[in-house]
C-alpha cells in the first residue's frame, strides 16, 4: 500500500517557539494533503486542506497565521505552528489523496506536539 | 454537507466473536467508503475500503457492506482477536475530485482474551 511520512513523530517545544511537521507521499503525488487534530479519545478533526501550487483551505475556527500550511510539492506538505501555546498540545495527523491512484486517502503516523 | 453516524461508540467482545460496527451517511453524492483502524498513538491506517458500485468486499476476516438505498455501510470482523482491539472509523466522501472526506465519530473495539 501507499506510504505517507510524517515527521517527526513526536515533538516538545517551549511556549512561543514555532514548530515544523513535515507530511511526505512516498509512492505517489499527492495534489491533496490534509491536516487533521486529534483529542484524545475524539475523531478526527479537519484543520485544513492543503493544495500543491496555491493557498490552503483552512476549515472555520482554525487561525491561518498560527497554523501555517505549505504544499510546495506533488509529495511534500508542512504544517508549522507559531507561536505556541499549552493549548496546542495535540495529536497533529496528515493525510494524502491518493484515491485516484487506487490507494484511498493515507495517513501519516501522526505527531504528538507538547508545549510546555 | 456530508453527516457520517457511527454506532456503537464502544464495543467489547470476546476472543473469537464477531465485531459489527455500522455508519449512516446523508449524501446520496457519497460513493467512496474507506475504513480506518487506529491503535493508540499511532495514525488512522487504511485497512478495507468499498465503491457505491459494489455491495459486498472482504479481505480475509474482515468484510464490509454497503446498502446504497438506506445509506448504510457497515465493517465485520469475525474471529476477533485481541490485537483487533483499536478504535475504528468510517468515512464517506465523493471521490474524483478534491472532496474531503467525513469521519464518523469512531467505535473504540475491545477484545477480551
Amino acid at each position: 500500500g501507499a506510504v505517507v511520512s510524517q515527521h517527526p513523530s513526536w515533538v516538545i517545544c517551549k511556549s512561543g517557539t514555532s514548530v515544523k511537521i513535515e507530511c511526505r507521499s512516498l509512492d505517489f503525488q499527492a495534489t491533496t494533503m490534509f491536516w487533521y487534530r486529534q483529542f484524545p479519545k475524539q475523531s478526527l478533526m479537519l484543520m485544513a486542506t492543503s493544495n500543491e501550487g496555491s493557498k490552503a483551505t483552512y476549515e472555520q475556527g482554525v487561525e491561518k497565521d498560527k497554523f501555517l500550511i505549505n504544499h510546495a510539492s506533488l509529495t511534500l506538505s508542512t504544517l508549522t505552528v507559531t507561536s505556541a501555546h499549552p493549548e496546542d498540545s495535540s495529536f497533529y495527523i496528515c493525510s494524502a489523496d491518493g484515491v485516484r491512484y487506487g490507494y484511498g486517502y493515507t495517513f501519516g503516523s501522526g505527531t504528538r506536539l507538547t508545549v510546555v | 454537507g456530508e453527516n457520517v453516524e457511527q454506532h456503537p461508540s464502544t464495543l467489547s467482545v470476546q476472543e473469537g466473536d464477531s465485531a459489527v460496527i455500522k455508519c449512516t451517511y446523508s449524501d446520496s453524492a457519497s460513493n467512496y467508503f474507506p475504513w480506518y483502524k487506529q491503535e493508540l498513538g499511532k495514525g488512522p491506517q487504511l485497512i478495507i475500503d468499498i465503491r457505491s458500485n459494489v455491495g459486498e468486499k472482504k479481505d480475509q476476516r474482515i468484510a464490509v457492506t454497503l446498502n446504497k438505498t438506506a445509506k448504510h455501510f457497515s465493517l465485520h470482523i469475525t474471529e476477533t482477536q485481541p490485537e483487533d482491539s483499536a478504535v475504528y472509523f468510517c468515512a464517506a466522501l465523493a471521490s474524483g475530485g478534491s472532496y474531503i472526506p467525513t469521519f464518523g465519530r469512531g467505535t473504540s473495539l475491545i477484545v477480551h482474551p
